[in-house]
């Protein structure tokens, strides 16, 4: 059964790099899809932005200028950098799974809490 | 970008009741959407992806309908665990986004 695990620092300084990595377990990390969605406290959801297992790359132009998203299938992992962060990047950080195109997440990490404070 | 908007936000109801949520998309997105319920401190689950398809393991009580840009959730006779928010996502369209969700509690 496919599992993914978010991993990371828990605490971030203003104007620093949040880096994230999510752990794919339990299937191969190829031919999916992987998203990484947040979720400030108290609020709803908002998709980052994904990677393809190839390589390739598709974010919300919200974030497009601050945030990368990388993939090692070597190592079964995909990160999450995201630069200069403020206060209201203080979220849940969660990465999911789909099978691309138009397909549903239907797996999900579950979450790690980043606060970004100095 | 596509806005998806729930209603209602919030809604109360009592063990055994049937209740429904809607979500609109600001243009069409065919029947591609999802709905997920979340419960405090745990991640999103999905229950229900194109618009009326079940995820396997997941109770009949839930079911979704709707097509282009008008979508409903229902939940029928509600049973303690389906108190939770509940959210709706459009993947047809990029950047992929999500209703604000609706809190449903007794």
């Amino acid at each position: 059964q496919v599992q993914l695990q978010e991993s990371g620092p828990g605490l971030v300084k203003p104007s620093e790099t949040l880096s994230l990595t999510c752990t794919v377990s339990g299937a191969s990390i190829n031919n999916y899809y992987y998203n990484w969605i947040r979720q400030p406290p108290g609020k709803g959801l908002e998709w980052i932005g994904f990677i393809y297992f190839s390589g390739t790359t598709n974010y919300n132009p919200s974030f497009k200028s601050r945030v990368t998203i990388s993939i090692n299938t070597s190592k079964n992992q995909l990160s999450l950098n995201l630069t200069s962060v403020t206060p209201a990047d203080t979220a849940v950080y969660y990465c999911s799974r789909d099978n691309g195109g138009t397909t549903p997440m239907d797996v999900w990490g579950k979450g790690i809490m980043v606060a970004v404070s100095s | 970008d596509i806005q998806m908007t729930q209603s209602p936000s919030s809604l109360s109801a009592s063990v055994g009741d049937r209740v429904s949520i809607a979500c609109r998309a600001s243009h069409n997105i065919d029947n591609y959407l999802s709905w997920f319920q979340q419960k405090p401190g745990r991640a999103p689950k999905l229950l229900i992806y194109d618009a009326s398809i079940l995820e396997t393991g997941v109770s009949s009580r839930f079911s979704g309908r709707g097509s282009g840009s008008n979508f409903t959730f229902s939940i029928a006779s509600l049973q303690p665990g389906d108190f939770a928010t509940y959210y709706c996502q459009q993947y047809g369209s990029l950047p992929y986004t999500f209703g604000q969700g609706t809190k449903l509690d007794i």
